[in-house]
């Protein structure tokens, strides 16, 4: 597609359900990122994978989130027993070179999360 | 661990005067810096990546400097207009695969 697509943009769910969050980077970038922003902060880092390969997890929260690339394209952020403090800006971004680059970040229009 | 800090408080000029933004990293020598522009309810947009060895880069009216020595860079909007109304990003890359992100700074241009 033309840019970053994340779906849904809006997400509201009740305390203890499952969220997954969708992905889909600019064809043919290699890199793809999460990150979850806070109102009024920069983007908060949650994970990294180039191409299929999930290689920096750090920043994931604790073991209810997770994330996947199987193909190396699509990405699906999971958040498993959603508590309140989950409730924020979710972006994904792509980038066309890998580890070594110096490339610029895509960034989605972000799914807004909200956990009641 | 590895920080970039950049100026909580928003900036407020006058049309036609120049901006400054600045970041600050800490704990780590980045290879290179980028500013990214982010409006509103929006993704952080691209501006400009400066390399370490880069003391200054230009890109239209912005220009971005970047000083090893005191750890900073600085975001420049010369004759600024009310359309630059934005926050500003500072990123960096820290030697492994993460993007890392200042709070980012916002900047009101009154006409």
């Amino acid at each position: 597609g033309a840019g970053v697509s994340q779906s849904p943009r809006y997400k509201v769910t009740k305390r203890g359900q499952d969220v997954a969050l969708r992905c889909d980077p600019i064809s043919g970038h290699v890199s793809l990122y999460w990150y979850r922003q806070a109102l009024g902060q920069g983007p908060e880092f949650l994970t990294y994978f180039n191409y299929e390969a999930q290689q920096d997890k750090s920043g994931l929260p604790n073991d209810r989130f997770s994330a996947e690339r199987p193909e190396g394209s699509i990405s699906t952020l999971t958040i498993q027993r959603t508590e309140q403090r989950d409730s924020a800006m979710y972006r994904c971004a792509s980038s066309l070179a890998s580890r070594s680059n110096t490339g610029e970040l895509f960034f989605g229009e972000g799914s807004r999360l909200t956990v009641l | 661990s590895q920080k970039i800090e950049q100026n909580s408080e928003a900036l407020n000029i006058q049309e036609g005067k120049t901006a400054t933004l600045t970041c600050n990293y800490t704990n780590y020598s980045p290879a290179y810096l980028q500013w990214y522009r982010q409006d509103p309810g929006r993704g952080p947009v691209f501006l400009l990546l400066i390399r370490e060895n880069e003391k200054e880069k230009r890109k239209e009216r912005l220009k971005v400097t970047f000083d090893t020595t005191l750890k900073q860079s600085l975001f420049h909007i010369t004759a600024s207009q009310p359309a630059d109304s934005a926050t500003y990003l500072c990123a960096s890359h820290t030697g492994g695969f993460k993007t890392i992100f200042g709070a980012g700074t916002r900047l009101f241009v009154k006409a």
